[in-house]
């Protein structure tokens, strides 16, 4: 089946560095995609999604772009805090509310 | 409004038992889904409900099953435990259906001895 692949399994930033944590996506015919963060014991929180008609959308703090022609997908967070620490998933949604995750990328904050 | 609440949080079982774990949607989402995360597979898929039908259902043996029922909460059941099922299963709700945004459980961590 399709697959939603990370480049990265952990990136350390400093407090206040900004992020950007990849996400490869094979499935073209995707059209809707979704960033999670998942803290320790708690499960997956959604952060921002973004369908195939636009190529980026920004919310608090954190944007998400999207490059149809090399299948990417890419979360940016500004000013990155100690409690942005957390693994942070990128999605697919193959329909019917089934997502295809990728295997997360765990991002650490050194204050 | 309250969240996805998934009941019990940890459970702990042996092998050949079986497990029932519990699912209450936000209120007005009609789609539940379940995953199964693993440190070695991570998030998969397990199957999906919507108005009480079983829409889609990921790859999965056949001990893994489920229902909706009317108020949309969840259940899924796991018979014939297996060590391997040992888990983090976890709930997500949506209105509808797959261009909706799914929210997430806290999850309940089973494991089996």
């Amino acid at each position: 089946g399709e697959s939603v692949g990370l480049h990265l399994p952990t990136l350390s930033v400093q407090e206040g560095d900004n992020s950007i944590i990849n996400c490869a996506y094979s499935n073209s015919a995707s059209d809707y995609f979704i960033w999670y963060k998942q803290e320790s014991g708690k499960g997956p929180q959604f952060i921002i999604d973004i369908r195939s008609n636009m190529d980026k959308r920004q919310g608090q703090r954190v944007t998400v772009l999207l490059n149809k022609t090399v299948k990417h997908l890419s979360l940016q967070i500004a000013a990155t805090q100690p409690g942005d620490s957390a693994v942070y998933f990128c999605a697919e949604n193959g329909g019917y509310s089934t997502l295809t995750f990728g295997k997360g990328t765990m991002l650490l904050v050194s204050p | 409004k309250a969240g996805v609440t998934q009941t019990p949080r940890y459970l702990i079982k042996t092998r050949g038992q079986q497990v029932t774990l519990s699912c209450s949607p936000i209120s007005g989402h009609r789609s539940v889904s379940w995953y199964q995360q693993t440190p070695g597979q991570g998030l998969q898929f397990l199957f999906e409900y919507f108005s009480e039908t079983q829409r889609n259902k990921g790859n999965f043996p056949g001990r893994f099953s489920g229902r909706q029922f009317s108020n949309s909460r969840s259940e899924m059941n796991v018979s014939t435990l297996e060590l391997g099922d040992s888990a983090l299963y976890l709930c997500a709700s949506s209105l509808r259906d797959g261009g909706d945004t799914q929210y997430f459980g806290p999850g309940t961590r089973l494991t089996v001895l």
